[in-house]
């Protein structure tokens, strides 16, 4: 099994630019999420879904924009690039709903917008 | 005030030494991880704990509801062991179970 994996590892765009960063997962689980991680804070959860077709608003959603349509694929869309949104990326999954099983992430995604 | 609290910011130890790091939480969960970062940057889970005590290697993870505390203690710390080690819970009755997350604690262990 290849776990998490996260495409690319590295990006850096220009203001206004839009991305993707791609998640995908092989262990067949329903949940799964994206957090960015700043300086300083803690993990903080932008979306998640709980199964294909199915995704939700996290505590940092602005400016990103997520779809599920297979159980594997998580991609997260950076529809306006900003210089906060420089930051690293996180995909995670899990076997169940959300923090009640043990988490798996990917190994992230290091993003500088100028 | 953070939902979640480490201690200590940042530590730093020699090779050999039992290491403690703590986790205090205000809300109430239904869960509790342990995460371990390496310097790479990638995550990885150690530890998910409801009660009790759990036991890995070296690692032990332990967990007091009342007091609404955790803690995380290394033996025999070794160079390998440095990384960011992050406390998250999973706040009961929260959206989807979701996971809160402190902001970790940056170990450092010296040969």
């Amino acid at each position: 099994n290849a776990g998490v994996t996260q495409t690319p590892k590295f990006q850096v765009l220009k203001t206004g630019q839009s991305m993707t960063l791609q998640c995908a997962q092989d262990m067949n689980h329903e949940y799964m999420s994206w957090y960015r991680q700043d300086p300083g804070m803690g993990l903080r959860l932008i979306h998640y879904s709980v199964g294909a077709g199915i995704t939700d608003q996290g505590e940092v959603p602005n400016g990103y924009n997520v779809s599920r349509s297979t159980t594997e694929d998580f991609p997260l869309r950076l529809l306006s690039a900003a210089p906060s949104q420089t930051s690293v990326y996180f995909c995670a999954s899990s076997i169940g709903r959300g923090g009640h099983d043990e988490q798996f992430f990917g190994p992230g995604t290091r993003l500088t917008v100028l | 005030k953070n939902e979640v609290e480490q201690s200590p910011q940042n530590l730093t130890a020699q090779e050999g030494e039992f290491i403690t790091i703590n986790c205090s939480y205000s809300v109430g969960i239904s869960a509790l991880h342990w995460l371990q970062q390496h310097p790479g940057g990638g995550i990885v889970s150690l530890f998910m704990l409801s009660s009790g005590k759990k036991k890995h290697g070296r690692l032990i993870a332990t967990i007091n509801i009342q007091e609404k505390h955790s803690s995380l203690h290394i033996t025999a710390s070794h160079p390998r062991d440095s990384a960011v080690y992050i406390c998250a819970v999973t706040n009961y009755g929260g959206s989807q179970g979701n996971l809160i997350f402190g902001k970790g604690t940056k170990l450092s262990v010296k040969p």
